[in-house]
Parts: C-alpha cells; sequence; structure tokens
C-alpha cells in the first residue's frame, strides 16, 4: 500500500530533549516536505527536500533541523524542544515538484512542556 | 498579507443544501490551484484541482478568477460526509501555500 509513515503519533516531552520525528515513504518520491498545522494559521511550511541530500528551508524552519541521505526517510529533528513547538506536525510527499497533490502521513502530534 | 486566506466558517447547512466559499490569494504568479479537505485531527487529502475554465467533480465544482485572485468552491446537495474542513492550496514555483480552512458541517 503506498503510504507516508510517521512516527511517533503522539510525543510528549521536556523543553530542551532532543527528540526526532521519523518520515518514510514507499512510493518512490523526489519531494518530500515537513509542515506544522497550528489552529487559526494553517499549514505552514518548515523544510523541504526535492532529492537526495538536497533540502531548504520552509516558512517556519527555526529550532529545526533535516536530513535526506536516503530518498524514502526524511527525519525532523527537535534539537532542543521549546513549547512553542508544541504542534501537529505532517509530513508529505509528492513525485515532483510540479505536481500540487501531496500525500501526508497520519500525523504526529508533539507537546513540549 | 496572508500568502492564502480562507474565511473559516463554519458554514453550518442542512444535508441537500449547496454552500459555497471563497478563498483568496496574494501572488499573482501562482501557477496552480487546489482544494485539499481534511477530516478532524486527519492527514489532509487532495480533493480536486481547480482549473482556470472551472470544472466539476461529482457535487463538486471548483473556479479560478485570476482577475480577481480568487478561487471557489461549490457543493451541492450536501450530505453528511461532506463535514469537513476545506483547504485552498496555492502553488507557486517550488511550494505550496496553505490556507487555514474553511469548516463546513452539514446537519441531518
Amino acid at each position: 500500500e503506498a503510504q507516508v509513515t510517521q512516527n511517533p503519533r503522539y510525543l510528549i516531552t521536556v523543553t530542551g530533549k532532543k527528540l526526532t520525528v521519523t518520515c518514510s515513504q514507499n512510493m518512490n518520491h523526489e519531494y518530500m516536505s515537513w509542515y506544522r498545522q497550528d489552529p487559526g494559521l494553517g499549514l505552514r511550511q518548515i523544510y523541504y527536500s526535492m532529492n537526495v541530500e538536497v533540502t531548504d528551508k520552509g516558512d517556519v524552519p527555526e529550532g529545526y533541523k533535516v536530513s535526506r541521505k536516503e530518498k524514502r526517510n526524511f527525519p525532523l529533528i527537535l534539537e532542543s524542544p521549546s513549547p512553542n513547538q508544541t504542534s501537529l506536525y505532517f509530513c508529505a510527499s509528492s513525485l515532483s515538484t510540479n505536481t500540487g497533490e501531496l500525500f501526508f502521513g497520519e500525523g504526529s502530534r508533539l507537546t513540549v512542556l | 498579507r496572508k500568502e492564502v486566506e480562507q474565511d473559516p466558517g463554519p458554514f453550518n447547512v442542512p444535508e441537500g443544501a449547496t454552500v459555497a466559499f471563497n478563498c483568496t490569494y496574494s501572488n499573482s504568479a501562482s501557477q496552480s490551484f487546489f482544494w485539499y479537505r481534511q477530516d478532524c485531527r486527519k492527514e489532509p487529502k487532495l480533493l480536486m484541482s481547480v482549473y482556470s475554465s472551472g470544472n466539476e467533480d461529482g457535487r463538486f465544482t471548483a473556479q479560478l478568477n485570476r482577475a480577481s485572485q480568487y478561487i471557489s468552491l461549490l457543493i451541492r446537495d450536501s450530505k453528511l460526509s461532506d463535514s469537513a474542513t476545506y483547504l485552498c492550496v496555492v502553488k507557486g514555483d517550488y511550494k505550496l501555500s496553505f490556507g487555514a480552512g474553511t469548516t463546513v458541517t452539514v446537519r441531518a
């Protein structure tokens, strides 16, 4: 089954404790992206990757890191989480940047205390 | 100014009613336009693309007005299962910009 898989789905952590949210897709998509969704603000792009070893900042990259060592994986790293990073996070992928169809993971709800 | 703006609603409509809402975008160079649907606490999914000439997909009609920089979505004969948040999405060169969504609730 074609899918984007994120883990963990739910996480409560404390300020400053490094964490990684994994994202994996099995569709051989070139493009992958991370978004955060907050009430009233919609989906805001954190980082995106157009292919292996190619990553770039989105609209709200501060406090996040990513890597794209393999085509299928695009982990999101919070080196020192803070309460303002409490949010719902979505990973998404698409065949290329030319398409408007993004396939989303189920989301990861992160709470930073 | 936000790149994509939507009326958050909620639009509460009875089954069988027609509901329509718009989305405005700020970048006149935007290339492509889409509507996504998001059910409560779930991931967004593509509902339909929006073409310059307007397009229909069953009970859903999408239209684009480039001169006024807005797109619209109309839902005819609303079903309970249409209750969701509808996200307007605008594509630039490499980026998709999402609106905050319009919530529609269809009641029996």
